[in-house]
């Protein structure tokens, strides 16, 4: 399973308020990813880490927040949640050696009231 | 990255080869083709990929067209546990982080008892 985990695995939140996903990793992987997945969009990336301190954003990145400050954490914030970002969040690995294979942690599925 | 094209859902029978079709005509000399793979409630998996030869692990094979405009992935000796969303992905490998994954709609793959 590649060593990931991600918490809270489910959360509730009312709009407005703040949120924070946390995702783990225990192999040291240099890249990480996180993903939401919506009902009839597939997985769409948000934001990913090249390195501790070094993110970019993905394609649907508006709204969303990362922060690497330890090599085997990525956390997903959102400054202020909207029930638009009630969704599936994935979070992934990609050993650097391996360029074409990317690793899934098991989702946190986040509702937004 | 190049446009794929796979059919909704598709049935195979327990024990028999599922072979799961994709369409990418637009593909570029650069792109590679990546299956993934969905179990229900899970994050995806990685199954395969190539460029145009052909290739086998596994888990799967993946044979690709001589002109590379489309592809189908075969798994060989179906099981129940195959039921999964198979996602064809087309892109180039930057080898960099910038290499997150697009996911379509995939098929449903139902492997019928």
């Amino acid at each position: 399973d590649a060593g990931i985990t991600q918490s809270p695995r489910h959360k509730v939140t009312e709009t407005g308020t703040p949120v924070t996903l946390r995702c783990h990793q225990t192999e040291n992987h240099r890249y990480m990813y996180w993903y939401r997945q919506d009902p009839g969009h597939g997985l769409r990336l948000i934001h990913y880490s090249y390195g501790v301190k070094d993110t970019d954003k993905g394609e649907v990145s508006d709204g969303y927040s990362v922060s690497r400050s330890k090599t085997e954490d990525f956390l997903l914030t959102l400054e202020s949640a909207t029930s638009s970002q009630t969704s599936v969040y994935f979070c992934a690995i990609r050993p650097t050696e391996k360029v074409y294979e990317q690793y899934f942690g098991p989702g946190t599925r986040l509702t937004v009231t | 990255d190049a446009k794929t094209t796979q059919p909704p859902s598709m049935d195979c029978a327990e024990g028999r080869a599922a072979n799961l079709p994709c369409n990418h005509s637009t593909i570029s000399g650069n792109e590679y083709v990546y299956w993934y793979r969905q179990i229900h409630s899970q994050g995806p998996q990685y199954i395969i990929h190539g460029l145009k030869n052909n290739e086998t692990n596994e888990m799967a094979s993946l044979i690709i067209t001589e002109d590379r405009k489309s592809s189908t992935l075969i798994l060989p000796h179906a099981t129940l546990r195959d039921t999964a969303v198979y996602y064809c992905i087309v892109r180039v490998a930057s080898g960099g982080g910038a290499d997150g994954l697009t996911f379509g709609k995939g098929t449903h793959l139902i492997i019928q008892p």
